[in-house]
């Protein structure tokens, strides 16, 4: 399984957007990228994928790069709620498994 | 809809008895996953279902652990002879398939504490 490689935790300031890094230099090309969110006292909850193209939904923006060895979850305004480790995962053609690795713990302040 | 639920929330119990924990999938969902996240740890991959089989049992610490699934729906862990390492939190999840590219949703998890 192709592994990840994310800060410990970050701090962003309420109202400001919040780029979380992930770097995955060994993914293969069939690889999808997940990104989910833990709440404190919660089950994961997912916030977004992709597979080359950046992708966008509501909760957030996925960018990938061109040679797809990092991506970038990007949250446009953070919140308080937005508080959470943040888990990147790489999941392989034919897997289904989540890999988890440490996380990045997310601080928002007020 | 209803999510992914788990029962009980909580549970605590005395080394060397056996426990079962519930995971209830969302409705038509027919993959169903087992997750633990100890203490501090990250979330370890235990088991899953597509349907009422599980390929993959790879992740199961022992042989006192133990999971089914029946009726392609409620999916049942048993831990047999509870150690203090096993108290965690016991997390589920469901998927429409079982793909790389499919969401997983996840339940609250039921804590697990081993006196």
């Amino acid at each position: 399984d192709a592994k990840t490689t994310q800060p410990n935790s970050m701090e962003s300031n309420e109202e400001e957007p919040v780029h979380l890094p992930c770097n995955h230099s060994t993914i293969s090309g069939t690889d999808y990228i997940h990104w989910y969110r833990q709440l404190p006292s919660q089950g994961p909850e997912y916030v977004i994928h992709g597979l080359t193209s950046n992708v966008n939904n509501r909760m957030a923006s996925l960018a990938i790069a061109e040679d797809r060895k990092s991506s970038t979850l990007i949250l446009h305004r953070a919140t308080l709620r937005d508080a959470a480790v943040y888990y990147c995962i790489l999941t392989a053609a034919g897997t289904y498994k989540y890999i988890f690795g440490t996380g990045t713990r997310l601080k928002v302040l007020a | 809809g209803a999510g992914v639920s788990q029962s009980p929330s909580n549970k605590v119990t005395e080394k060397g008895k056996d426990v079962e924990l519930r995971c209830d999938p969302i409705s038509g969902h027919t993959a169903l996953y087992w997750y633990r996240q100890s203490l501090g740890q990250g979330l370890e991959f235990l088991i899953y279902f597509q349907g009422n089989s599980a390929p993959d049992k790879s992740g199961l610490p022992s042989d006192r652990f133990s999971a089914e699934r029946t009726g392609g729906s409620v999916s049942t862990l048993t831990i047999q002879r509870t150690q203090q390492e096993d108290s965690a939190v016991y997390l589920c999840a469901s998927s429409l398939i079982a793909a790389s590219f499919n969401e997983q949703f996840f339940g609250p998890g039921t804590r697990l504490t081993v006196l």
